[in-house]
């Protein structure tokens, strides 16, 4: 049981290209999320997807695409990165039932835009 | 919009001590949950109590629990007898709709030995 898992760890992208930040989760949760964090803040959520097949805009999705693959997956894609975009990329799955609901994050992305 | 605030940037204690963080919310939600999360330098982010708001008692892990005060739309992370691994910054988050989290801003702690 892996958990949480995100490939790659770490990225260096010039202003202008594309890339696809990868996420799987082995635990059988429906709902899956997209987080970016900047130096100094907490997380904001940028794309989730309560099942399969759903996704729905959070509170920063400009400049970002999602795909729900399947159960398992989520992808994260930048079309055309910004320096603005520089930052740390968690994707995250949620588990529910009768003990409450809790959020369990991948180890993260680093995502460096020149 | 529901907002998290923690208004205390950085905090320190002495190993053994017990350490108080702050975080406020404003909500007209009457049902939600609430999360302490840490994040050690790995960036790993990794839950360390929850709450639900539906509960009147205070949700209690080891050595860490919370004060959860719903009228006053407050909920503290006490730290009880501190370690060094316990160093972090430490995130409280709101469950909005659709299972979203809304976090603070966060609040460093150092443990000093």
């Amino acid at each position: 049981n892996a958990g949480v898992t995100q490939t790659p760890k770490f990225q260096v992208l010039k202003t202008g290209q594309s890339m696809t930040l990868q996420c799987a989760q082995d635990m059988n949760h429906n709902s899956m999320y997209w987080y970016r964090q900047d130096p100094g803040m907490g997380l904001r959520l940028i794309y989730y997807s309560a099942s399969e097949g759903t996704t729905d805009k959070g509170e920063v999705p400009n400049g970002y695409n999602v795909s729900r693959l399947n159960k398992r997956e989520f992808s994260l894609r930048l079309e055309s990165a910004a320096p603005s975009q520089t930052s740390v990329y968690f994707c995250a799955s949620l588990k529910t039932g009768w003990v409450g609901e809790t959020q369990y994050f991948g180890p993260g992305t680093r995502l460096l835009v020149l | 919009a529901q907002t998290v605030t923690q208004s205390q940037p950085e905090m320190s204690v002495q190993e053994a001590e017990t350490v108080t963080l702050s975080c406020t919310y404003d909500t007209s939600e009457s049902d939600y949950y609430l999360f302490w999360y840490k994040q050690p330098p790995s960036r790993q982010m990794i839950l360390v109590i929850r709450q639900e708001a539906y509960k009147q008692q205070n949700a209690t892990e080891n050595r860490f629990s919370v004060n959860f005060q719903k009228a006053a739309k407050s909920f503290s992370l006490k730290i009880s007898d501190s370690q060094l691994g316990d160093a972090a910054m430490y995130f409280c988050a709101y469950r909005s709709d659709a299972q979203k989290l809304v976090f603070g801003q966060g609040t460093r702690l150092t443990i000093n030995p």
